[in-house]
């Protein structure tokens, strides 16, 4: 079963950082683009950035509302892909998905059950 | 960057109506949208992609159209099911946006 699973989420005070983790499975994980969504309470989706796989040199996108702050990598030894977060603002309370288009389509086919995040002092 | 709009933002229909929620890309992109059904308190679904690709497993009553900044995603019959908020999304270049959502509920 195609499956990815978060982890890592909390309360932080602002100003502070926190690492997401998302696990990975049944699905080649190296060969494929792994991407972070999020969700504010009671908003829309935001996509947050992605990360490329091995061959397009594991290049990085980001928002622009979290570029400088947010950072994406992965362990393909490991099936795993991280969120690191930084600066954190009360505006990045959410919850944080991962999302890969596992089964060949370019789009998010599979999403994780997200892990929430609460910035707050 | 490429603004996503939707329209309406939200609409209320009698079961075994024909709903149609429209997105709007600021510039062209192709067919590279994404049509995705988020359920209340639920994980986002793929429903669309290519504009008009239904994924697999996905009920034959969705259907999307468009390309180029203007694209529709349409039921063909509401069901109770179908409760819910749905997500365009363009996946062309990075930022990967999505429009602000479409909430659908039952008359």
């Amino acid at each position: 079963e195609v499956q990815l699973v978060e982890s890592g989420g909390g309360l932080v005070q602002p100003g502070g950082s926190l690492r997401l983790s998302c696990a990975a499975s049944g699905f080649t994980f190296s060969d494929h683009y792994m991407d972070w969504v999020r969700q504010a309470p009671g908003k829309g989706l935001e996509w947050v950035g992605r990360t490329r796989n091995k061959a397009n040199s594991y290049t990085t996108e980001y928002a622009a509302s979290v570029k400088g702050r947010f950072t994406i990598s992965r362990d393909d030894s490991k099936n795993s892909l991280y969120l690191q977060m930084n600066s954190l603002k009360t505006e990045d309370t959410a919850v944080y998905y991962c999302a890969v288009g596992a089964t060949g389509v370019d789009a998010f086919d599979i999403w994780g059950q997200g892990t929430m995040v609460t910035v707050s002092s | 960057d490429i603004q996503m709009t939707q329209s309406p933002s939200s609409l209320s229909a009698s079961v075994g109506d024909r709903v149609t929620i429209t997105c709007r890309a600021s510039q062209g992109i192709s067919n590279y949208l994404a049509w995705y059904q988020q359920k209340p308190g639920k994980v986002p679904k793929l429903l669309i992609y290519a504009a008009s690709t239904l994924q697999s497993g996905v009920p034959s009553r969705f259907s999307g159209s468009g390309s180029g900044t203007d694209f529709t995603l349409t039921i063909s019959s509401l069901q109770p099911e179908d409760v819910a908020t749905y997500y365009c999304q363009k996946y062309n270049s990075a930022p990967f946006t999505f429009g602000p959502g479409t909430k659908v509920d039952i008359k």
